[in-house]
């Protein structure tokens, strides 16, 4: 499968706890992107990296969420201290460049529910 | 007040019937414009992409119209199929392809 992939797809967790997702992008896309989707509305932007570098974060990213993509290539979203407004699918895109009509790619999603 | 916004919020159509979604949207500056089709539990999947100086643009059944002057851009379905059914989100691309800003979409449940 040459597809964005995510993983875990479904994730419980206790009010509290930490939790760690993980985004493999499309092979030698640089650009990776992480959105948030809550039931009925459409995917809010969280931040994207260009290779290893971040560089652009949503105010939605609080000081409990985290990304990172080491190597440029895989990327990791944690969110520390779960709470339960912080139920929702978390999206990861790639695309090969910023060019105006690039096409950004989506995983399956992750799904969180914070109980 | 969400920068893009899809009407209808919902739409059941019979199969074989055709139906158009609408876009409007605020927020700029504009790089392109998507529509993507997103079954339920799934990632997104990308229809059209139309930048500036495109009005029309089509994939298969899908045909995609831009206004860039009034800010509208629609989505047009042809002979819908049961498989149609789906949440289809209108997407603007600004900042040189940098933050794509998604609509609520419009949730299409296509009917025997």
């Amino acid at each position: 499968d040459t597809g964005v992939s995510q993983n875990p797809r479904h994730k419980i967790t206790k009010r509290g706890q930490n939790v760690t997702f993980r985004c493999d992008p499309i092979s030698e896309h640089n650009r990776l992107y992480w959105y948030r989707q809550t039931l009925g509305q459409g995917p809010e932007f969280l931040t994207y990296f260009q290779n290893e570098a971040q560089l652009e974060k949503s105010r939605l990213l609080s000081d409990r969420f985290s990304a990172e993509r080491p190597k440029g290539s895989f990327s990791t979203l944690e969110i520390q201290r779960t709470e339960q407004g912080d139920s929702a699918m978390y999206l990861c895109a790639s695309s090969l460049g910023p060019g105006l009509d690039t096409e950004a790619f989506f995983g399956q999603g992750t799904r969180l529910t914070v109980v | 007040k969400n920068q893009v916004e899809q009407s209808p919020q919902s739409l059941i159509i019979l199969e074989g019937k055709n139906c158009t979604l609408q876009c409007n949207y605020t927020v700029s500056p504009f790089s392109n414009l998507r529509w993507y089709k997103q079954d339920t539990g799934r990632g997104p999947v990308s229809l059209t992409i139309m930048t500036f100086s495109e009005n029309t643009k089509s994939n298969g059944r899908y045909t995609a119209t831009l206004d860039a002057d009034t800010k509208q851009s629609s989505l047009h379905i042809t002979a819908s199929q049961l498989s149609d059914s789906a949440s289809y989100i209108c997407v603007v691309v600004t900042g040189g392809g940098n933050k794509l800003t998604f609509g609520t979409g419009t949730q299409l449940k296509v009917e025997l």
